[in-house]
């Protein structure tokens, strides 16, 4: 079936150093792919989302690729704030559901 | 404010004791969902409703129920609830139930059972 894989955590970098966090995906047909963020004590949020191949999803300094080839959508920013410290979820969607299937989450924590 | 609200946030409960878990939408949205929250596994789907009295089940939807009477509201029922249903539980909506839906999450109820 569908799954999502994110890399492990958690992963601690220091104020205004480059993020990387992996996710390959595997799914049949065509899924939607999606980052969720989640806060501490919060819901998750939409980060971003792309919806074909090639496409990049982009918000707030963040950015994925839709990578058909690798199946992979890699979230990365430049430069992370102590902001940024959180919950990182990777999301497919595919079929008439409407089911999310996610990745087991990343925790970022960035220090000043 | 469009958003998803549920009630309680904390629960903590005994094993056996019935217990509902209210879910609420304000933005008119056909698509609702639940989903667990566990470490190391992510989110997974409990239960889906794509419309008023359309309800299926997700991936783990022993141990729970589900109604869908009004279009705002999906409350999630365990009937007799068991340790192993501690966890993190989340309330979703969404304008469509396709791939294309972005979906929008409650606050989340965490639940302990004891």
């Amino acid at each position: 079936g569908d799954s999502v894989t994110q890399m492990e955590g958690p992963v601690t970098l220091s104020e205004e150093a480059f993020l990387t966090i992996n996710c390959t995906y595997t799914a049949t047909g065509y899924p939607s792919l999606f980052w969720y963020v989640q806060y501490p004590g919060e819901g998750l949020q939409l980060l971003l989302k792309a919806t074909k191949a090639d496409d990049k999803g982009s918000n707030k300094g963040f950015e994925a690729t839709y990578r058909k080839e690798t199946t992979s959508f890699h979230l990365e920013k430049g430069s992370v704030q102590v902001s940024d410290s959180a919950v990182y979820f990777c999301a497919l969607s595919g079929g008439n559901t409407g089911k999310l299937i996610f990745g087991q989450g990343t925790t970022l924590q960035v220090k000043p | 404010e469009a958003q998803v609200t549920q009630n309680p946030r904390y629960l903590i409960t005994v094993t056996g004791k019935k217990l509902t878990v209210t879910c609420s939408q304000n933005m008119n949205h056909e698509y609702m969902s639940w989903y667990r929250q566990d470490p190391g596994l992510g989110l997974r789907q409990i239960y889906y409703s794509m419309n008023v009295e359309v309800t299926d089940k997700g991936d783990v939807p022993e141990g729970y129920k589900v109604s869908r009477k009004e279009k705002r509201n999906f409350p999630l029922i365990l009937e007799s609830p068991s340790p192993n249903q501690t966890s993190l539980y989340f309330c979703a909506s969404s304008s469509s139930g396709g791939p294309l839906g972005t979906q929008y999450f409650g606050p989340g109820t965490r639940l302990t059972v004891l």
